[in-house]
C-alpha cells in the first residue's frame, strides 16, 4: 500500500517553457502533499506543503508565482514550473501523507533539465 | 534554526557487519523520526519510523531513539552490498507534519 505515482519521470525542454509535474496517491487519500527539490549531492529541500482544496504554503525563498501548486483532489497535486530557466534544473520529488503522524511516501521523482 | 545533523560519510563496512548510522536533532519538541534510504538517482524509500524512546526492530533494521539526548540511530545487521545507499534521517518539527531532513549518510557495504 501507500503508493505515490509521479509523472513525468524525465523532462528536457527549452528555456522559457512551463513544465507541469503530476503527483498521485494511488491507494490512499492524501490530505497533505509535499513538494521537494534536490540538487546533486544535497539533501531534499522542502518547497511547499499542499493541502487539498486550499492554497499551498511555500517555504521561505520559494517563489510562489514561479512554482504553481494545485491540489484539487485528495489524490492529485500538480507542480508547474513556469518559464523555466537552466537554474531550475533539478530533481523534483513529491510526497503524500494520509492521516496525522503517518510517514510521508515519496513519488519516484522528476528529473527536470532546462536547456 | 531547527536542524538535523548526520555525518555525511562515506561509512564503509564489510559485508555481514553491523552498520550504525546516527542522527542528532536540535528541536526538543520533535515528535516523529524517520529513516529513508535513497539510491543514487532515485527518490527516498521509507525504512523505519519511531515515535517513542527505545528500540524498534524490523527485520535487519533497528531504530533507536533517545529524546533526552536528542539522537536517533539506525542499525543495519548483516549488511549487504545492496544496502549501499544514502540514508536520510527526517524529523517532524513540533506542531507540524513537515519533515526536516538531515544531509544524509552515504553507506558503502564492501563485498
Amino acid at each position: 500500500g501507500a503508493v505515490v505515482s509521479q509523472h513525468p519521470s524525465w523532462v528536457i525542454c527549452k528555456s522559457g517553457t512551463s513544465v507541469k509535474i503530476e503527483c498521485r496517491s494511488l491507494d490512499f487519500q492524501a490530505t497533505t502533499m509535499f513538494w521537494y527539490r534536490q540538487f546533486p549531492k544535497q539533501s531534499l529541500m522542502l518547497m511547499a506543503t499542499s493541502n487539498e482544496g486550499s492554497k499551498a504554503t511555500y517555504e521561505q525563498g520559494v517563489e510562489k508565482d514561479k512554482f504553481l501548486i494545485n491540489h484539487a483532489s485528495l489524490t492529485l497535486s500538480t507542480l508547474t514550473v513556469t518559464s523555466a530557466h537552466p537554474e531550475d534544473s533539478s530533481f523534483y520529488i513529491c510526497s503524500a501523507r494520509d492521516v496525522s503522524n503517518q510517514p510521508q511516501h515519496f513519488g519516484d521523482g522528476t528529473r527536470l533539465s532546462i536547456l | 534554526q531547527k536542524e538535523v545533523e548526520q555525518n555525511s560519510g562515506p561509512l564503509s563496512v564489510p559485508e555481514g557487519a553491523i552498520a550504525s548510522l546516527n542522527c542528532t536533532y536540535s528541536d526538543r519538541g520533535s515528535q516523529s523520526f524517520f529513516w529513508y534510504r535513497q539510491y543514487s538517482g532515485k527518490s527516498p524509500e521509507l525504512i523505519m519510523f519511531i515515535y517513542s524512546n527505545g528500540d524498534k526492530e524490523d527485520g535487519r533494521f533497528t531504530a533507536q531513539l533517545n529524546k533526552a539526548s536528542q539522537y536517533v540511530s539506525l542499525l543495519i545487521r548483516d549488511s549487504q552490498p545492496s544496502d549501499s545507499a544514502t540514508y536520510l534521517c527526517a524529523v517532524t518539527t513540533s506542531g507540524t507534519y513537515k519533515y526536516i531532513f538531515g544531509t544524509g549518510t552515504r553507506l558503502k557495504v564492501l563485498a
